[in-house]
């Protein structure tokens, strides 16, 4: 039962444009939600996390959005550059409990 | 700051062989976690340790697989014997506490290739 879902495997996006990676899930009792890049051959690393008691995190070039109503959450780069090609997981966890990774979405930026 | 400490790199065995991987966390990091990653997959969680201690290991096949952190330190994991179906990559990660919302530092990964 795959509780994070990344629906897109695969994205590509003209570098200054917008790249919105999309995230679905199951649990309604997760309580974080946090998204991770990896390049190859090396760990995933942390990224952008964001509380359910919120909608939105931003840290510079990238925001979070978050709709529990919908258990949804979305990932937008802005502007996208080609260093920010890699593969993003979704992984979401309660306050104390394990994360749980979705599939990843491989995003390509095009100079 | 020194990162997650991973060993090895590769590795290729026959089914039916052992093997073991090594990993030395960020110092201070009380949590340590071993996730395999298939292919077209996300991280899988194998074993999480608080410390030396198991916090959960629900989803290692405890018939094949085992995991130790000694002293609360360094880590191995151990598969015995080895299937085809365990080729993967084995990430290890720390974090300094146990908690959802706390970021988990990764390593590199020790990528298992069964013959």
């Amino acid at each position: 039962d795959q509780q994070v879902k990344q629906n897109s495997p695969s994205l590509s996006v003209q570098e200054g444009r917008i790249s919105i990676l999309n995230c679905d899930y199951t649990n309604s009792m997760f309580d974080y939600f946090l998204w991770y890049k990896k390049y190859p051959a090396e760990g995933p690393t942390f990224l952008i996390s964001i509380s359910s008691i919120k909608d939105k995190n931003e840290d510079g070039r990238f925001t979070v959005f978050l709709n529990k109503s919908a258990k949804h959450l979305s990932l937008h780069i802005v502007p996208s550059q080609p260093g920010d090609s890699a593969v993003y997981f979704c992984a979401a966890s309660g306050s104390y409990d394990k994360v749980i990774f979705g599939p990843g979405t491989s995003l390509s930026v095009i100079p | 700051e020194a990162g997650v400490a991973q060993s090895p790199r590769y590795k290729i065995i026959e089914k039916r062989q052992s093997v073991a991987f090594w990993c030395n966390p960020i110092s201070g990091h009380a949590t340590l976690y071993w996730y395999q990653q298939i292919l077209g997959q996300g991280p899988k969680l194998l074993i999480q340790f608080q410390n030396n201690g198991v916090v959960d290991d629900s989803q290692l096949p405890k018939d094949r697989f085992s995991a130790e952190r000694l002293k609360g330190v360094d880590s191995t994991l151990k598969i015995q014997p080895a299937k085809l179906e365990d080729s993967a990559v084995y990430l290890c990660a720390s974090s300094l506490v146990l908690a959802g919302y706390n970021e988990q530092f990764f390593g590199p990964g020790t990528r298992l290739t069964v013959l």
